[in-house]
């Protein structure tokens, strides 16, 4: 059975830094790409960031590009997004998503297991 | 504001059929990308509905159903049941952002 569990979220300050982690298991994972996709309160869903199975090629949406960094342990099925700069605008439920079979990575994928999400809270 | 724009609710009665528009633009559903749709029922992860326009992944009811047209995509659901009350997000790939975009979702209400 696929499972995705995140971690590390929690209460921040801004313009501070919070590390979230992705836990992985029940299928191959240095075959898929994972994903990030975050959820303000009361607001739809806004992607924000991918890596491809082997950890060599990234995307970011733009607003969290240059202050966000992800990446994979594939010795350890880890995806990690490290979230730096932080304001109110990231408030969000963080969800990692796994890119189903057969897309490429970074065009015309879809995400077919989600992990529950994990609150991330910026403020002071 | 949202690439891919949706209805922020529809609503029918129990039995009946509604659909829910997403409407792109060149840079995404018009270029020939995929149109992907997910439903979120209360409190829960997303859970993939609809692949590549038209797919159903396994166990999704044939009562849901996806179609795309020019730069535009819609989602159909026949024989609503209470169970489908939920949110709907349309998702594609934009050229413009280069990334994945979403709809801004859909309220689904079960009179």
């Amino acid at each position: 059975e696929v499972q995705l569990v995140e971690s590390g979220g929690g209460l921040v300050l801004p313009g501070g830094s919070l590390r979230l982690s992705c836990a992985a298991s029940g299928f191959t994972f240095s075959s898929y790409a994972l994903h990030w996709v975050r959820q303000a309160p009361g607001k739809g869903l806004e992607y924000v960031s991918g890596i491809n199975g082997g950890g060599g090629r990234s995307i970011y949406a733009p607003s969290v590009k240059g202050r966000f960094t992800i990446s994979r342990d594939n010795s350890q099925n880890t995806l990690n997004l490290q979230m730096g700069s932080l304001t109110t605008d990231d408030v969000a439920v963080y969800y990692c998503a796994r890119a189903a079979d057969f897309t490429v990575f970074g065009v015309d994928e879809h995400f077919d297991y989600w992990g529950q999400g994990i609150l991330v809270t910026v403020s002071s | 504001q949202s690439l891919l724009t949706q209805p922020p609710s529809v609503s029918g009665a129990p039995g009946q059929r509604v659909t829910i528009s997403c409407t792109g633009s060149g840079s995404n559903i018009g270029a020939g990308y995929n149109v992907h749709w997910y439903q979120q029922l209360p409190g829960t992860a997303p859970k993939l509905l609809i692949y590549d326009n038209t797919n159903r992944p396994s166990g999704v009811p044939d009562r849901f159903s996806g179609s795309n047209s020019g730069t535009s995509a819609s989602l159909a659901i026949s024989g609503l049941q209470a169970e489908d009350e939920a949110d709907y997000y349309c998702q594609s790939y934009d050229s413009f952002s280069t990334t994945s975009v979403f709809g801004g979702g859909t309220k689904l209400t079960v009179l």
